[in-house]
């Protein structure tokens, strides 16, 4: 089975402190997202990164940077935590434009105090 | 870029009743449509998806139908049981070109044993 892996299930932060969160996928998908899942707001898209190295804005990239040095792994930065961004973060990837289905991660609750 | 558009928000039905979810989509290069189930705690898990030469797939008791030409797509759930309470939620997304996976809001679907 193909596996998302999120480092971290749960994360307390203090405003200002630099965030990283880190998304692995152990198939060779091309496509890595970051979404922010908010009650009522649905899965918003943060950036998504269709190959090494490569990184597109989606609907909500202010606040927020993102790496993608390998294939494999997909990290997104808060580089400065601010409370609005008190969020779940999904990573997910997909498999290649053919054969298209998106795996999700299960997700971490970021707290920023 | 897409905007995928969800209703109802929320839905409660009768065990054994049927529940049925609309989605709208913008963008007529979109040609992928899958519909992720989100259990409590959990990410996103595909249950059906439907591709753009295809009008309708069905899948024991949940169905997929698509309208190209008014750009919506419909979830139908049959004989609903209380495991089938969740959140769900569409995406469209265009497999010909690096684009990303745009999701409705989200519908949170109660069955009432």
């Amino acid at each position: 089975d193909v596996k998302v892996t999120q480092s971290s299930r749960y994360l307390v932060k203090r405003t200002g402190e630099k965030v990283f969160l880190e998304c692995v996928q152990d198939m060779d998908h091309e496509n890595m997202f970051w979404y922010r899942q908010d009650p009522g707001l649905g899965l918003r898209l943060i950036y998504f990164s269709y190959d090494v190295k490569m990184k597109e804005k989606g609907d909500i990239p202010e606040g927020y940077s993102v790496s993608r040095e390998k294939k494999e792994r997909f990290s997104l930065i808060l580089e400065s935590a601010s409370t609005n961004q008190t969020s779940m973060y999904l990573c997910a990837s997909l498999i290649g434009r053919l054969n298209t289905e998106a795996f999700f991660g299960q997700g971490t609750r970021l707290t920023v105090v | 870029g897409e905007n995928v558009e969800q209703h109802p928000s929320t839905l409660s039905v009768q065990e054994g009743d049927s529940a049925v979810i609309k989605c709208t989509y913008s963008d007529s290069a979109s040609n992928y449509f899958p519909w992720y189930k989100q259990e409590l705690g959990k990410g996103p898990q595909l249950i059906i998806d439907i591709r753009s030469n295809v009008g309708e797939k069905k899948d024991q008791r949940i169905a997929v139908t698509l309208n190209k030409t008014a750009k919506h797509f419909s979830l139908h759930i049959t004989e609903t049981q209380p495991e089938d309470s969740a959140v769900y939620f569409c995406a469209a997304y265009s497999y010909s070109g690096n684009t990303p996976l745009v999701f409705g809001k989200g519908t949170r679907l109660s069955v009432i044993a």
